[in-house]
């Protein structure tokens, strides 16, 4: 129940496209939502963040939607740049539960 | 500043060396964290220093030895490893502990157990 769905595993991506992740989690007791991206050789660095009771966020070309009732969030990417390839891990946590559990992460290439 | 430093960034080592992991953040965060990341997989959890409490993951081996001198500084004790243990070692603060809000990752030690 603490576990975190993701996919796709990988996905290409042409540059000016539209990347989509999806994830989806079992425990209605999360109640924030972060999506962190991470290069090669570094460590993950907080991308975008959600809480339950928003339906969408937008931060430039990162947009998170999130369906309460689906008990599921996704990540879009907007015209998306070949520096956007990396891997991209989508989690969840609750305050009183110090841990954030992570998805299995996808990784994204954007190809010219 | 508004990192968080690791050292050393490479680090190969024999099963039968002792061998420490350096961690530091000037943040003011009150909560420490060590992940351990293999190739193609999300972090995993291995220690928590939270208003200078341990919490341990239990399917950690004793052979990993978490230590917290003060507020900005996170050790990692190393002792008689395993091959498998070969992983990038993250260390990560938080002024928020459990809300994710602003996990702050160092780039990570590169640790090859041979």
């Amino acid at each position: 129940q603490q576990q975190v769905k993701q996919s796709p595993q990988s996905l290409i991506v042409q540059k000016g496209g539209i990347s989509i992740i999806n994830c989806a989690y079992e425990n209605t007791a999360f109640d924030y939502f972060p999506w962190y991206q991470q290069f090669p050789g570094k460590g993950p660095a907080l991308l975008i963040a959600i809480r339950p009771d928003v339906s969408e966020k937008k931060e430039g070309r990162f947009t998170i939607s999130f369906n309460k009732s689906a008990k599921q969030f996704s990540l879009h990417i907007m015209d998306s740049q070949p520096g956007d390839s990396a891997t991209y891990f989508c989690a969840a946590s609750y305050a009183s539960y110090d841990k954030v559990i992570f998805g299995p992460g996808t990784s994204l290439s954007v190809i010219p | 500043d508004t990192e968080v430093t690791q050292t050393p960034k490479h680090l190969v080592m024999g099963m039968t060396n002792k061998k420490s992991l350096k961690c530091e953040q000037h943040m003011g965060h009150r909560a420490m964290y060590w992940y351990k990341q293999k190739a193609k997989k999300p972090p995993e959890l291995m220690f928590v220093y939270s208003y200078e409490k341990l919490s341990i993951n239990e399917s950690v081996p004793s052979r990993f030895s978490p230590e917290c001198p003060n507020s900005s500084l996170l050790n990692l004790h190393l002792h008689a490893l395993q091959p498998e243990d070969s992983a990038l070692y993250l260390c990560a603060s938080s002024q928020t502990p459990g809300q994710g809000l602003d996990y702050t990752f160092g780039s990570g030690t590169r640790l090859t157990v041979v």
